[in-house]
């Protein structure tokens, strides 16, 4: 089976960094996905990480540990806009399909 | 690039009827597509995985014969809904793998059902 674990809501303040931590536990791990879903709107790609590190992409970077089954997503000069739900998500390498965590709700205040 | 679309993007119907979902890979060829389900604040649910040509894998718990998928081509996927009732009210989303990164599925903007 397959557990992916990630705080349920976090709340940060515009203009600051928050850091939003991933869990999993799963055979056949392949990489890891971040994914942002605004309220009634589908999933949007954010990033994908295949081997240990950092990699960062504009105000967004998302770090990968293998041998600690660990991702964070990091959000840096947060903007109103970043509310939104930010979905871990493992891609397993024996059936090609990515497992969704239950996602992380974040709301920023200004 | 990678764009996938969904259509109808939202659908209300009378218990009992079936709904078809079609999505589609605009720019790219789709190797294998995925269809989800989503209730009210919880996460993306795999219904199933589908690749052209051949069968659908459901997973557990999905009855393949009320959620009927067919793959026909690289670029259309539909996803049908028989005598649907109200318990099947959601949001279907379906996402496609081929695009420039060959790894990632790109989704579509999603289906909202209600059955009354």
């Amino acid at each position: 089976g397959q557990n992916i674990d990630q705080p349920t809501e976090m709340t940060a303040t515009e203009g600051a960094i928050v850091q939003i931590n991933c869990t999993y536990q799963t055979s056949g791990f392949n990489g890891l996905f971040w994914y942002q879903q605004h309220a009634g709107e589908a999933p949007t790609f954010l990033s994908y990480n295949v081997l240990d590190g950092l990699e960062e992409k504009g105000r967004f970077s998302s770090f990968l540990s293998r041998s600690k089954g660990y991702s964070y997503l990091l959000l840096k000069e947060l903007q109103m806009k970043d509310s939104a739900s930010y979905l871990c998500a493992v891609l397993k390498s024996s059936a090609s399909k990515i497992i969704f965590g239950s996602g992380t709700r974040l709301s920023i205040r200004p | 690039g990678a764009v996938v679309s969904q259509h109808p993007s939202w659908v209300i119907c009378k218990s009992g009827t079936s709904v078809k979902i079609e999505c589609r890979s605009l720019d790219f060829q789709a190797t294998t597509m995925f269809w989800y389900r989503q209730f009210p604040k919880q996460s993306l649910m795999l219904m199933a995985t589908s690749n052209e040509g051949s069968k659908a894998t459901y997973e557990q718990g999905v009855e393949k014969d009320k959620f009927l998928i067919n793959h026909a081509s690289l670029t259309l996927s539909t996803l049908t809904v028989t005598s649907a009732h109200p318990e099947d009210s959601s949001f279907y989303i379906c996402s496609a793998r081929g695009g420039p990164q060959q790894e990632t599925q790109y989704f579509g903007p999603g289906t909202r059902l209600l059955v009354l």
